[in-house]
């Protein structure tokens, strides 16, 4: 079975440029997830989807972030501008049907930005 | 007070040893509960679910506590590759929000 698919795994932007991360959940998996994971610390859920509508989005800082799940399978995540402090792996996961919170998420690789 | 506290570590102790970290979390309402581990510049994986009466995989022993708010991970004879970050996971809330703790290194030394 093939995991969760993301890309880019490395990008290097200067500050106030955009950037643009894609994610593809597990075959099946209803709920999707983005984290932000600077180093050193756990991740940060930004934002939660199930299907294709937001469950949560409380943490995305939504004036330079946004992320959209149009047909409810793969997702893209927005920065635009980005900042210095936006440097992090951000992190994408599904977990299958079912209530979610308790459900295993499964991660993909992650997407390792750079903002200089 | 943060929504789930771990202590960073990191935990330095040698093979065969016993060792135990423990994870706190400040809403009562919370319902499911987990530990990932995760490796070095590698994405987190599910180690195991922390159910209410306990649950052991092998060496490995997680348990909840309700009435003090914490749930604790036990890892008896302790592995070169047990050599991880050990992310406390803790879910609440209407829709089962996520929250993760900051981790908790551990580093098993020959």
């Amino acid at each position: 079975e093939a995991g969760v698919a993301q890309s880019p795994r490395y990008k290097i932007i200067e500050k106030r440029q955009s950037v643009a991360f894609w994610c593809n959940p597990i075959s099946g998996h209803a709920t999707l997830y983005w984290y932000q994971q600077i180093l050193g610390q756990g991740p940060k859920l930004l934002i939660q989807f199930q299907n294709n509508g937001v469950v949560d989005d409380s943490q995305l800082p939504k004036d330079r972030f946004s992320a959209e799940r149009l047909k409810g399978v793969d997702s893209t995540l927005k920065i635009q501008p980005a900042k210095l402090e936006d440097s992090a792996v951000y992190l994408c996961a599904s977990s299958p049907p079912g209530l979610a919170g308790n459900n295993e998420q499964f991660f993909g690789p992650g997407t390792r930005l750079t903002v200089l | 007070r943060k929504e789930v506290e771990q202590d960073p570590g990191p935990f330095n102790v040698p093979e065969g040893a016993t060792v135990a970290f423990n994870c706190t979390y400040s809403n009562s309402a919370s319902q499911s509960f987990f530990w990932y581990r995760q490796d070095c510049r590698k994405e987190p994986k599910l180690l195991m679910s922390v159910y209410s009466s306990g649950n052991e995989d092998g060496r490995f022993t997680a348990q909840l506590n309700r009435a003090s708010q914490y749930i604790s991970l036990l890892i008896r004879d302790s592995k070169l590759s047990d050599s991880a970050t050990y992310l406390c996971v803790v879910n609440s809330g209407g829709y089962q929000k996520v929250t993760f703790g900051i981790g908790t290194k551990l580093q098993v030394i020959p």
